[in-house]
């Protein structure tokens, strides 16, 4: 069974830093692009960042650029997102899916950046 | 970034109508868009790819249509578990991008 459970999410001050973390099992890691993207309370969703299997290649959304950077670990079936300087706007629920199709998704995990 | 517009906002419709979503790319996009039921506290589920290609166990009152800047998602018998808000997402081109959602409730 394909599984995809984030962590990592909580309650932060404008300005800090917060590291997610996605575990990946039941498919091969590796060769799936991989996404992370979020939902603010009662808003849509919104695209934060993607990467590419061997990790050549990382987008952003523009407003989280130079703030924020998406890693992987083959060996450990983990994808990665690192939110520096993060505001208030950044509050969502963040998941992790497989880009490659979409057909997964994690249950995602609650960020509040707030004083 | 190519912006999808998808409209109505909100719809409310009665169990067997007919109803139909549409989502259009600021940019001609072939038929790179998928569609994505969301309900609730619950992560969204991926019902079409290609813009008409059915995933694997969503009911086939479910079909997309549509290529270049105009795309359709219809369901062709509305059933009360359908209650749910829609989006598509254009994945032709990064930054990837989400249309505002659709929320479908029973009359």
């Amino acid at each position: 069974e394909v599984q995809l459970v984030e962590s990592g999410g909580g309650l932060v001050k404008p300005g800090g830093s917060l590291r997610l973390s996605c575990a990946a099992s039941g498919f091969t890691f590796s060769p799936h692009s991989m996404e992370w993207v979020r939902q603010a309370p009662g808003k849509g969703l919104e695209w934060v960042s993607s990467i590419s299997g061997s990790s050549t290649y990382t987008y952003y959304t523009d407003s989280v650029k130079g703030r924020f950077t998406i890693s992987r670990d083959n060996a450990k079936n983990s994808l990665y997102l690192q939110m520096n300087s993060l505001r208030a706007e950044d509050t969502a629920v963040y998941y992790c899916a497989r880009e490659t199709d979409g057909r997964y998704w994690g249950q995602g995990t609650l960020v509040t950046v707030s004083s | 970034a190519i912006q999808l517009t998808q409209s109505p906002s909100s719809l409310s419709a009665s169990v067997g109508d007919r109803v139909t979503i549409t989502c259009r790319a600021s940019q001609g996009i072939s038929s790179a868009v998928a569609w994505y039921q969301q309900k609730p506290g619950k992560a969204p589920k991926l019902l079409i790819y290609d813009a008409s290609s059915l995933e694997g166990g969503v009911p086939s009152r479910f079909s997309g249509s549509g290529s270049g800047t105009d795309f359709t998602l219809s369901i062709s018998s509305l059933q009360p578990e359908d209650c749910a808000t829609y989006y598509c997402q254009q994945v032709h081109d990064y930054p990837l991008t989400f249309g505002g959602g659709t929320k479908v409730a029973i009359k």
